[in-house]
């Protein structure tokens, strides 16, 4: 079955200090890939997308993740926290052959100390 | 501005109520989704429609049912509403037929069963 695993629910990371999330998926046929960011109160908003191509994405905010087939990965990464990046953040997978679901990982909250 | 609309921010009903959430999108958009959204357990797939009156269940239907007569409007049904129905309920919607897999979320109605 198709699924997707984010082994840290919390994280805690000094301001200025590197970051990576971590994303496991599990799909049989060549995954698209997905990280959302949630901040407090608000919604859902794309950080970055990987379909093909180059296995380091880049997005938002400077962040960027990176596709490893072979760990069936799919990790986010960021070289100097800020404060403002205190959110949740969300995996996902796309399901294409499904009318495009998407299913998401069990989410990573990121605090940032001062 | 493209959007996703959630009739409601927030929510409070009684145990054994019918309630209605609805979502309405302003795009065209063909695919349809909702979601709820429980701490430690990240967003689950209820329903979706890939256009309309046409419906499949997610991986967690059970207690819920769907209602999409119009593009546009997609309604969750909670047919009698429980405490463990308690939760924040996204909608989301994309065209269907493009590769960019674009999705759109709502900002959210958190529910609070009684």
């Amino acid at each position: 079955a198709q699924s997707v695993t984010q082994p840290d629910i919390h994280i805690t990371v000094s301001e200025g200090a590197s970051l990576e999330l971590r994303c496991n998926y599990s799909y049989g046929a060549t995954p698209y890939l997905f990280w959302y960011v949630q901040s407090p109160g608000q919604g859902l908003q794309l950080l970055l997308k990987y379909f093909s191509g180059d296995t380091l994405v880049q997005g938002i905010k400077g962040f960027e993740a990176e596709f490893k087939r072979s760990q069936s990965s799919f990790n986010l990464r960021k070289p100097s926290v800020h404060w403002s990046d205190a959110a949740e953040y969300f995996c996902a997978v796309v399901i294409y052959n499904q009318g495009g679901k998407l299913i998401f990982g069990q989410g990573t909250e990121l605090s940032v100390k001062p | 501005d493209v959007k996703v609309t959630q009739s409601s921010r927030y929510l409070v009903k009684r145990t054994g109520e019918k309630v209605f959430l609805e979502c309405v999108q302003d795009m065209d958009h063909e695919n349809m989704f909702w979601y709820r959204q429980d701490p430690g357990l990240g967003l689950r797939l209820i329903y979706f429609s890939y256009d309309v009156k046409m419906k499949e269940k997610g991986d967690i239907p059970e207690g819920y049912s769907v209602s999409r007569e119009k593009k546009e409007r997609f309604s969750l049904i909670l047919e009698s509403a429980s405490t463990n129905q308690t939760s924040m309920y996204l909608c989301a919607s994309r065209k269907a037929g493009t590769g960019s897999y674009g999705y759109t979320f709502g900002s959210g109605t958190r529910l609070t069963v009684v």
